[in-house]
């Protein structure tokens, strides 16, 4: 079992849909938490950084953090087709001693269609 | 600014031959990261370097290597190339090591024939 579970998809919907992307973990040394977005044959951005539970708001973006069920989620808002790409969850461990790396999930492909 | 560079951008190799990659961090960081990303996954992290000294490694065979240039640049050097080790090489800069913000590169797309 991978320490960091996500639903690859793909997920199609229709412009303007509310999008919710999710990741479960295994590892309760995971603190913090972050949201990428990753164009086809590009590196991954970051959109979101989080660190405690609960919601963390950013325009068309709401990050949520629920360390009690190691559940992590990304709700995007008025869906755009802009939006179309592969989101990636990641995590790092604080205090490691192997370095600060990044653990990721498999990625969601997402596809908004006007 | 310039963000992160790297090079080359794509590359052919065949089996049991070896690659380097290169990578330049975003000026003023001293920290670079480096993942491979297979098709379908989630980038795996390779190792980390922070002025010039391996903070972090994963679980990649020695036949991965790598170093870091007192300019902060990197290398990634792979050995005896397997038909698995096709993927795309991501480079991330960051400020020091720790919990700050990776900085994604372009990537090195490696084919291995």
């Amino acid at each position: 079992q991978k320490e960091v579970e996500q639903d690859p998809g793909p997920l199609s919907v229709p412009e303007g849909a509310i999008v919710s992307l999710n990741c479960t973990y295994s590892n309760s040394a995971f603190q913090y938490f972050m949201w990428y977005r990753q164009y086809s044959r590009k590196g991954p951005e970051l959109l979101m950084y989080t660190y405690s539970s609960g919601n963390k708001e950013d325009g068309r973006f709401t990050a949520q953090v629920d360390k009690s069920s190691k559940y992590i989620s990304l709700f995007i808002r008025d869906s755009q087709p802009s939006d179309s790409a592969t989101y990636l969850c990641a995590m790092i461990i604080l205090n490691s001693n192997s370095g600060y790396a990044l653990n990721f999930g498999k990625g969601t492909s997402l596809l908004v269609t006007p | 600014d310039a963000g992160v560079t790297q090079s080359p951008t794509h590359l052919i190799k065949t089996r049991g031959q070896h690659v380097t990659l290169r990578c330049s961090p975003i000026s003023g960081h001293k920290s670079v990261s480096w993942y491979q990303q297979v098709l379908g996954q989630g980038p795996q992290f390779i190792f980390q370097y922070y002025e010039k000294e391996e903070r972090g490694r994963g679980n990649f065979p020695d036949r991965f290597s790598a170093r870091q240039f007192p300019n902060y640049s990197s290398e990634l050097n792979v050995n005896a190339l397997l038909l698995g080790d096709s993927a795309l090489y991501l480079c991330a800069s960051q400020l020091a090591t720790g919990t700050e913000t990776q900085y994604f590169g372009p990537g090195t797309r490696l084919l291995v024939l």
